[in-house]
């Protein structure tokens, strides 16, 4: 299974918009709403930060929103912050109680 | 609160074998499907294995399917992964997950890390 497609790297300044995406197939991202974003600070384990596509766990800021059209899942924060400057990732369930991770992205706060 | 610490990870020899444990409190460890998770030295995220609740289903991901070998101690809260024939591209931080009921990892331990080198 090949992982999810995702820009290397997107930056903003602090206030603005960023978008990264995650692509992958009908058999993952496209046949699922089992999709889910992870953030990552070095050294540290990832955190998960949207499911379901859309949903975002308790205690997570309202910055962050997730969205899905067709193989493509897209991960949004607004406001961007220096502490949102992290490694993220997609995932999303592949059938048969398996996953695909996205190749991750790396969002640099200008 | 939901704590996953792992442990058993070190340097070993290709083809060696080592098995990390996963010890779980804070939560009805019973009750939810476990996975492995790797990370290689500035590389992204893999997932590795997963275990059901009653370890009737256990999964594993083509690249370690055949070496690894999923298990988990119900009674006492407790996740394994043995990990036979390494390679060196086994070389990674391996971190135990907790499966909720979408699909997503609502928690994840620090990892322990696996260095496979001659």
């Amino acid at each position: 299974q090949s992982a999810l497609t995702q820009p290397a790297s997107v930056s903003g300044s602090p206030g603005q918009s960023i978008t990264i995406s995650c692509t992958g197939t009908s058999n993952d991202v496209g046949g699922y709403n089992y999709v889910s974003w992870y953030q990552q600070h070095p050294g540290k384990a990832p955190k998960l930060i949207i499911y379901n596509v859309s949903n975002r766990p308790s205690g997570v800021s309202n910055r962050f929103s997730g969205s899905k059209s067709g193989n493509t899942a897209s991960l949004t924060i607004s406001g961007l912050q220096p502490e949102d400057e992290a490694d993220y990732y997609c995932t999303s369930h592949a059938g048969s109680s398996t996953y695909v991770f996205g190749t991750g992205t790396k969002v640099t706060v200008l | 609160e939901v704590q996953l610490v792992e442990s058993g990870g070190g340097l070993v020899q290709p083809g060696r074998s080592l098995r990390l444990s996963c010890a779980a409190s804070g939560f009805s460890f019973g009750d939810y499907a476990m996975y492995w998770v790797r990370q290689a030295p500035g590389k992204g995220l893999e997932w590795v294995s997963g275990i059901s609740w009653n370890s009737v289903y256990k999964v594993y991901a083509d690249s370690v399917r055949g070496r690894f070998t999923i298990s988990r101690d119900n009674a006492g809260n407790s996740l394994y992964l043995q990990m036979n024939s390494l390679r060196v591209e086994d070389t990674a931080l391996y971190f135990c997950a907790k499966q909720e009921s979408n699909w997503e990892f609502d928690n994840w331990g620090q990892g322990t890390l696996v260095t496979v080198s001659s």
